[in-house]
Order: C-alpha cells, then sequence, then structure tokens
C-alpha cells in the first residue's frame, strides 16, 4: 500500500539553526500537507501543497511539492525552543478519501 | 472558542468495559474524522463522516462504532475494550470530503488496564 516514508527520524539543533526534513514515496501523490504536533495536543496544519514545484512559505516555513510528486520537503529557518515537536507530512490516499502520514520528525532544540 | 473539542482528555478503563468518547466541531464542516496514535506516534484514519455519513472505515474492529448524530457530533463507542486499544484518539474535521486541509482536536488519551 502506499507509505511516507519521512527523514530524519529525530533531530536535535541548537536554536538559530536552520533545520531541512523530508518526506518521500514510492507512489505519486496530488496533496502534500505538514503538520506539527505539540506534546499532549493534536496535530496542527501548517502548510498544504496542490501543485507539483509549488514552494510555499509560512513565516519561518517553507515546503515544496517533489516535481516527481514523490517527494516533499520542509524546511524551518532560525529555530527557536517553541519549534519543538514531531512535524509529520500526509498525502491523500489512492481513493482520495483519507490522508495517509508518514511517521514523523521529532525536533529538538537547545537554546 | 476551540475549533474540535473531544471529551474526555483521559480515559483509564478495565478490559472488557465499554466507553464512548465525544466529539464536537464547530467550524460549520461537513466531514469528521477518528485517527488512532499508537505509542510510536504513527496516526491512522479509522473513519470518515461527511455529512452524517459514513465514507471510510477502515479495517478496524467492529467492536468499535462511530455515531454522527449531526453534522457537527462524531462520537466513537467501543465495546470490550482491549489492552491493544491504549492509543491516543484524534477527532478531526474538513470543509468537505475531498478537502484535505484537517483539523484536529487534542486527543483522548486511552488508557485500558
Amino acid at each position: 500500500g502506499q507509505q511516507l516514508n519521512q527523514s530524519p527520524q529525530s533531530m536535535f539543533i541548537q536554536e538559530g539553526e536552520d533545520v531541512s526534513m523530508n518526506c518521500t514515496s514510492s507512489s505519486i501523490f496530488n496533496t502534500w500537507l505538514w503538520y506539527k504536533q505539540d506534546p499532549g495536543e493534536g496535530p496542527v496544519l501548517l502548510i498544504a501543497l496542490y501543485k507539483a514545484g509549488e514552494l510555499t512559505s509560512n513565516g519561518r516555513l517553507t515546503a515544496q511539492f517533489g516535481i516527481t510528486r514523490k517527494d516533499s520537503f520542509l524546511n524551518i529557518s532560525a529555530s527557536i525552543p517553541s519549534d519543538v515537536g514531531i512535524y509529520f507530512c500526509a498525502g491523500e490516499n489512492q481513493a482520495g478519501t483519507a490522508l495517509i502520514f508518514g511517521k514523523g520528525t521529532t525536533l529538538s532544540v537547545s537554546s | 472558542d476551540t475549533a474540535v473539542s473531544q471529551t474526555p482528555k483521559y480515559l483509564v478503563t478495565q478490559m472488557g468495559n465499554d466507553k464512548s468518547i465525544k466529539c464536537e466541531q464547530n467550524l460549520g464542516h461537513d466531514t469528521m474524522y477518528w485517527y488512532k496514535q499508537d505509542s510510536k506516534k504513527f496516526l491512522k484514519i479509522m473513519f470518515s463522516y461527511n455529512n452524517k455519513e459514513l465514507i471510510i472505515n477502515e479495517t478496524v474492529p467492529n467492536r468499535f462504532s462511530p455515531k454522527s448524530p449531526d453534522k457537527a457530533h462524531l462520537n466513537l463507542h467501543i465495546n470490550s475494550l482491549e489492552l491493544g486499544d491504549s492509543a491516543v484518539y484524534f477527532c478531526a474535521s474538513s470543509l468537505a470530503a475531498l478537502n484535505y486541509e484537517q483539523y484536529f482536536g487534542p486527543g483522548t488519551r486511552l488508557t485500558v488496564t
């Protein structure tokens, strides 16, 4: 079945550093979304991408929908302590009826 | 005002019991979902309802029964709870069935002992 492979699984960085994480699949997706989950909370939508090649920013966050439609990346610039959390990529399933989630990248930021 | 709310936040119960989790959204969305997040943080869709009608039922044991009394509410009832049901359950909603921008509730941590 469809799977989304996220890497890295975890990252430990210093405040102020830039971060990059990505999501790949052997299947083509028509939609890529990036969510962030804080401890004890539900995932929150950060960025939604709908077109191959699309590059979208949301504050210090930038995400791109890969040209092959099989990958996406998320960059965070000048990280701050509140960036800590789990970042999930997601894409629509083949039937177009639900989201499939990657296994997440856990980000830790030390000040 | 909370957009997607769930009750309870925590639920501890014994094997064999029956329990319910409630979800409400005040976003005016047509579609609601239940997800299960396991101990490794993997999120998996369980059910989806569009305007009170079931549109997705993934391979979930039939001990799990969702009920949608109206399009703003989607409750999850679980019969004969098992240890493996322990997880965090998230409700979510989206504007429409093919709109993938989903808004999640805060989650219900279910612990079965």
